[in-house]
């Protein structure tokens, strides 16, 4: 079956923009998570959905970072006027449910470059 | 709050002999859960192996082995008979309640 797809796959843009990062779990994956990756670093905690609700965004930076997964499925994490501090790779994945027990499933990421 | 140390930056093994990467996290919660997930340059994050906190039996899929000590929070991985296409980044990581903690990774060479 189709696995957690992500979408672009890179995308360049120039200091101040505004950009979307689009994610496509798995279906019937009811939690959604958003990492950003660093080079050389682990996978950094942004938030996470159960449903179409973010419950918990404590990971992310500021206010310039939002998400949405409005109809519980696909999810859209936003950022404002970029920084060259927001270059990275953003990882969506996606689990059955919250639980413990439930591991995730990474999509391919989307490498963002702010210049 | 919960940490997840990677201590070997690099490691590297000879093709089909055994490696062993280290993990260790700190927490006070008493059910959790601990994986492995492997990242080859292709960049997807890829599930190797899964522990539960409360069983004391080590968890084994195939050529992949841990070593988890709960008092000494300590969850290590063993690669045996090592293959080509074992080198990636290896990252341990420590689930609480629905939060995923990622270690900073070991990247893994196999030598020919």
């Amino acid at each position: 079956g189709a696995g957690v797809s992500q979408t672009p796959s890179n995308k360049v843009t120039e200091k101040g923009k505004y950009v979307e990062l689009r994610c496509d779990p798995i279906s019937g994956h009811t939690a959604l998570y958003w990492y950003r990756q660093s080079l050389g670093q682990g996978p950094e905690f942004l938030i996470y959905f159960q449903g179409t609700g973010a419950a918990d965004d404590s990971g992310l930076p500021n206010d310039r970072f939002f998400a949405v997964r409005p109809e519980g499925s696909v999810s859209t994490l936003k950022i404002q006027r970029t920084e060259r501090g927001d270059s990275a790779m953003y990882l969506c994945a996606s689990s059955l449910t919250a639980g413990l027990n439930s591991p995730l499933h990474f999509g391919n990421g989307t490498r963002l470059t702010v210049t | 709050a919960q940490t997840v140390t990677q201590s070997q930056p690099e490691m590297s093994v000879q093709e089909a002999e055994t490696v062993t990467l280290s993990c260790t996290y700190d927490t006070s919660e008493s059910d959790y859960y601990l994986f492995w997930y492997k990242q080859p340059p292709s960049r997807q994050m890829i599930l190797v192996i899964r522990q539960e906190a409360y069983k004391q039996q080590n968890a084994t899929e195939n050529r992949f082995s841990v070593n988890f000590q709960k008092a000494a929070k300590s969850f290590s991985l063993k690669i045996s008979d090592s293959q080509l296409g074992d080198a990636a980044m290896y990252f341990c990581a420590y689930v609480g309640v629905g939060q995923f903690y990622f270690g900073t990774g070991t990247s893994l060479t196999v030598i020919p």
